[in-house]
């Protein structure tokens, strides 16, 4: 499956633990994004990375949240001391660069918070 | 605030009509638009893009682009009761932002 790949597809942690999100592009693509989408409402944007590059962090939360694409390996997004509002889908999504071409989406992974 | 907005529905049409999903938006730097069609508790799956203004068909799906008017819409011809999902319009400038509406959520019935 080239696609790209998330894990784990479900997640469930307790209030202030951290929560650790997987995502690796698909084959080729080289820019990887995060996307939020909580219940019954819409995707929102989250952060924008390239290899060692947060590009675009704008729709990030100010505390909590951070994001990473590094060199080697998947890019990762990190919720620290997780709350009940946290409790979302979160989608990657990845394209191969410009603004012309469309962003591809992961299944997801799904967060609860107990 | 950079928007797209979308009718939420519900849009019932019976199947094998047409369905017509449209889209608004205020960015005008928004350079290309995507619509992806999304099932209940999946991922989004990407249906068609545009960049330019017209008509582009793609099976039975056409999307429309109206930069003038900043108004994107998406017919989808001979609708099947599997074309029941939510469709979700978003705009991308040239920050590679994808911007999305809130999704309008298609009936079709047998």
């Amino acid at each position: 499956n080239a696609g790209v790949m998330q894990n784990p597809r479900h997640l469930v942690r307790r209030r202030g633990q951290e929560a650790r999100l997987r995502c690796s592009p698909m084959k080729g693509h080289s820019h990887v994004y995060w996307y939020r989408q909580l219940p019954e409402e819409g995707l929102k944007f989250m952060v924008y990375l390239q290899k060692e590059n947060i590009i675009d962090e704008s729709g990030m939360p100010k505390e909590r949240f951070s994001a990473e694409f590094p060199k080697e390996g998947p890019s990762i997004l990190r919720i620290q001391q997780v709350v009940r509002g946290d409790s979302a889908a979160y989608f990657c999504a990845s394209s191969p660069g410009t603004a012309y071409q469309p962003q591809h989406f992961g299944d997801g992974t799904r967060l609860s918070i107990l | 605030q950079k928007e797209v907005e979308q009718n939420s529905g519900p849009l019932s049409v019976p199947e094998g009509a047409i369905a017509s999903l449209n889209c608004t938006y205020s960015d005008r730097g928004s350079q290309s638009f995507f619509w992806y069609r999304q099932y209940s508790g999946k991922s989004p799956e990407l249906i068609m893009s545009i960049y330019s203004n017209g008509d582009k068909e793609d099976g039975r799906f056409t999307a429309q682009l109206n930069k003038a008017s900043q108004y994107v819409s998406l017919l989808i011809r001979d609708s099947q009761p599997s074309d029941s999902a939510t469709y979700l319009c978003a705009g991308n400038n040239a920050g590679n932002m994808l911007t999305f509406g809130g999704g309008t959520r298609l009936m079709v019935k047998p």
